[in-house]
């Protein structure tokens, strides 16, 4: 099975931290995708990457950096973390979205 | 831009209740739809893709079917364990990405 795996299920940070929310897949795909999930608005597309060191903005890049320096590993940084940013993170990934996608399991993250 | 809208936002059903889930999409042209169910605390799981209209799949309890305009998920005699949410989502033009609902939260009571 494909797996895809985020580094941590939940998460506390304080606000001003540097925070990386890490993930894993094992299944060669060249596209990697991060999500934020928030009760009311959905998944909203934070960043993704085609393929290593390639990266596109989604609608609500602001605040958040990426980094993809291997094809199995996709990163997302907070720089500097806001309370507005408590949410729920999901990683993907796929060989095409003409085939959809795996989802990690998420990072509950909660920024006091 | 794709647009994708799932009815109703919440469902409560008693075990056993049939119903249905609604998924209705506007896009340059229809290039697949899936489904995903997501539990409490959890990344979405695939359930079922479909890629042109009047396809049908089935899991269990669960049927997908598709038209030119919508999915359903019809959900026969529902058991609480049947209940999540449940995603839609379409492929952008150029495969890059998908667009999806904002889901359907589904309550089985026994």
């Amino acid at each position: 099975d494909v797996k895809v795996t985020q580094s941590s299920r939940y998460l506390v940070k304080r606000t001003g931290e540097k925070v990386f929310l890490e993930c894993v897949q094992d299944m060669d795909h060249e596209n990697m995708f991060w999500y934020r999930q928030d009760p009311g608005l959905g998944l909203r597309l934070i960043y993704f990457s085609y393929d290593v060191k390639m990266k596109e903005k989604g609608d609500i890049p602001e605040g958040y950096s990426v980094s993809r320096e291997k094809k199995e590993r996709f990163s997302l940084i907070l720089e500097s973390a806001s309370t507005n940013q408590t949410s729920m993170y999901l990683c993907a990934s796929t060989s095409s979205a003409k085939y959809g996608y795996t989802f990690g399991s998420g990072t509950r993250l909660t920024v006091v | 831009e794709d647009q994708v809208t799932q009815s109703p936002e919440a469902l409560r059903l008693q075990e056993g209740e049939s119903s249905s889930l609604n998924c209705s999409y506007t896009v340059s042209g229809l290039r697949g739809l899936f489904w995903y169910r997501q539990d409490p605390g959890k990344g979405p799981e695939f359930l079922f893709t479909l890629y042109s209209a009047g396809e049908e799949k089935e899991k269990e309890r669960l049927k997908a079917t598709l038209t030119k305009k919508e999915s359903f998920l019809h959900i026969t005699a529902p058991k609480p364990e049947d209940s999540a949410t449940y995603l839609c989502a379409v492929p952008t033009a150029g495969y890059s990405t998908l667009t999806f609902g904002k889901g359907t939260m589904l309550l089985v009571s026994p």
